[in-house]
């Protein structure tokens, strides 16, 4: 199975800095890797997909880069909004693995 | 507008079975991929289960695999988990999802559409 692990398992920044969140699998996936965000009581949102294409609607200080196997989320200016917890997820082979998560809080 | 709604969860003693189900509105499932999606309380997310649009190509987690069996049902434009043998450690929130590419094999390029999930817990 293909491991993805997160870093950093969470971080603290503030509304106008610039956050990297860095994706590491095990083995390569070309660039087969999604980002999602996710808020307390809620499913997950599709940022990312195909590691650097914007899903439709998200707004453009969300992007994404990378291929085999670093991979790296990047908020250009964090808004209230953005404070949530980040997966990555690997479309490599079966089983499909997630990242731990990042939890990004305010400062 | 795209919704998923899944349904079928509840208690259930351990070794017991459930099916849950998830209907689909405002698009066709047999044009995309589907998926099952867990989360434990206070945990990260954990894919259980795709299927491909055409049903050609299933995937299972390693956890899950010979007790779950995913299907679908195009005509009735809905997802299914049979979900057998159940253990305690399958409580979570169970969440079905849509994948953002047309007609793609069984793994999820990336997940644009999800329900509101429905809740299993295994206990005696």
């Amino acid at each position: 199975d293909i491991q993805m692990t997160q870093s950093p398992s969470s971080v603290s920044a503030s509304v106008g800095d610039r956050v990297t969140i860095t994706c590491r699998a095990s083995q390569g996936i070309s660039s087969w890797l999604a980002w999602y965000q996710q808020k307390p009581g809620k499913a997950p949102k599709l940022l990312i997909y195909a590691a650097s294409s914007l899903q439709s609607g998200v707004p453009s200080r969300f992007s994404g880069s990378g291929s085999g196997t670093d991979f790296t989320l990047t908020i250009s200016s964090l808004q209230p909004e953005d404070f949530a917890t980040y997966f990555c997820q690997q479309a490599n082979s079966f089983p499909v693995t997630f990242g731990q998560g990042t939890r990004l809080e305010i400062k | 507008e795209e919704q998923l709604v899944e349904s079928g969860g509840g208690l259930v003693q351990p070794g017991r079975s459930l099916r849950l189900s998830c209907a689909a509105s405002g698009f066709n499932i047999d044009d995309y991929a589907m998926h099952w999606v867990r989360q434990a309380p206070g945990k990260g997310l954990e894919w259980v289960s795709g299927i491909s649009w055409n049903s050609d190509t299933i995937g299972y987690a390693d956890s899950v695999k010979g007790r779950f069996t995913i299907s679908r049902d195009n005509a009735k434009n809905s997802l299914y988990l049979q979900m057998n043998s159940l253990r305690a450690e399958d409580t979570a929130l169970y969440y079905c999802a849509k994948d953002i590419l047309l007609r793609m094999g069984g793994l999820p390029n990336g997940m644009d559409v999800w329900g509101q999930g429905t809740t299993v817990t295994v206990s005696s």
